[in-house]
């Protein structure tokens, strides 16, 4: 079975300074991985997604994440953060086909003016 | 705005109770999908209904059950809640009812049983 896991569950960088946030998936198969962004008090929305083309992947928002097969990580980037930055991040894995998203336990970024 | 609505918002209630908590998914989508966050477990998969029909399932107490109407709406009931269950239940859509990870959320229902 497919599994994620997110190092840090909460990481604080200040306004303009780099945002890395750090994911490690485990699967048997080639994985599909996803970055999720949880705002307060709303539900979950894709950041952006890995599914076996460019490794370098770029979503929403300025970020990026790169799948690097042999670290088995997935981390999320983003050159400059911005106040509007702060909220939960996710990063998520599946296979093709039935099998469920399944998410890290979340990382919670704060950005410091 | 991701298009799924979840009703209700918030919800409070008593141990040994039983709650319903209904899901819209975007227009068109077929696949309705309901997942548990809590602190100490993070976002857990409890089940998917793809087009009425039931395509998988996770860490869903026997308590719980959901269904998928015609209508595509999905309601999951929970019973004899225990005080354990007090999570944000959040309902989420896609189009197709293979995984391709780009699920749309609703912004929850938060449960809470005391």
């Amino acid at each position: 079975a497919q599994s994620v896991t997110q190092l840090g569950s909460h990481v604080s960088v200040s306004e303009g300074a780099l945002v890395l946030l750090r994911c490690n998936y485990s699967s048997s198969v080639p994985p599909y991985l996803f970055w999720y962004v949880q705002y307060p008090n709303q539900g979950l929305q894709l950041l952006l997604k890995y599914t076996s083309a460019a490794t370098l992947v770029k979503g929403i928002n300025g970020f990026e994440a790169e799948f690097k097969k042999s670290e088995t990580s997935f981390h999320l980037t983003k050159p400059s953060a911005h106040m509007s930055d702060a909220a939960e991040y996710f990063c998520a894995v599946s296979v093709w086909g039935n099998t469920p998203l399944v998410f890290g336990k979340g990382t919670r970024l704060s950005v410091i003016a | 705005d991701s298009g799924v609505t979840q009703t209700p918002k918030h919800l409070i209630t008593a141990t040994g109770q039983r709650v319903t908590l209904r899901c819209s998914p975007r227009s068109g989508d077929l696949s309705v999908y309901w997942y548990q966050q809590s602190l100490d477990q993070g976002l857990q998969f409890l089940i998917q209904y793809y087009n009425g029909e039931e395509r998988a399932k996770g860490n869903i107490l026997e308590r719980f059950s959901a269904q998928q109407f015609p209508d595509l709406h999905s309601e999951l009931n929970l019973s004899s809640l225990e005080l354990g269950d007090s999570a944000l239940y959040f309902c989420a859509s896609s189009v197709l009812g293979m995984n391709t990870g780009e699920l749309f959320f609703g912004e929850g229902s938060r449960l809470t049983v005391l």
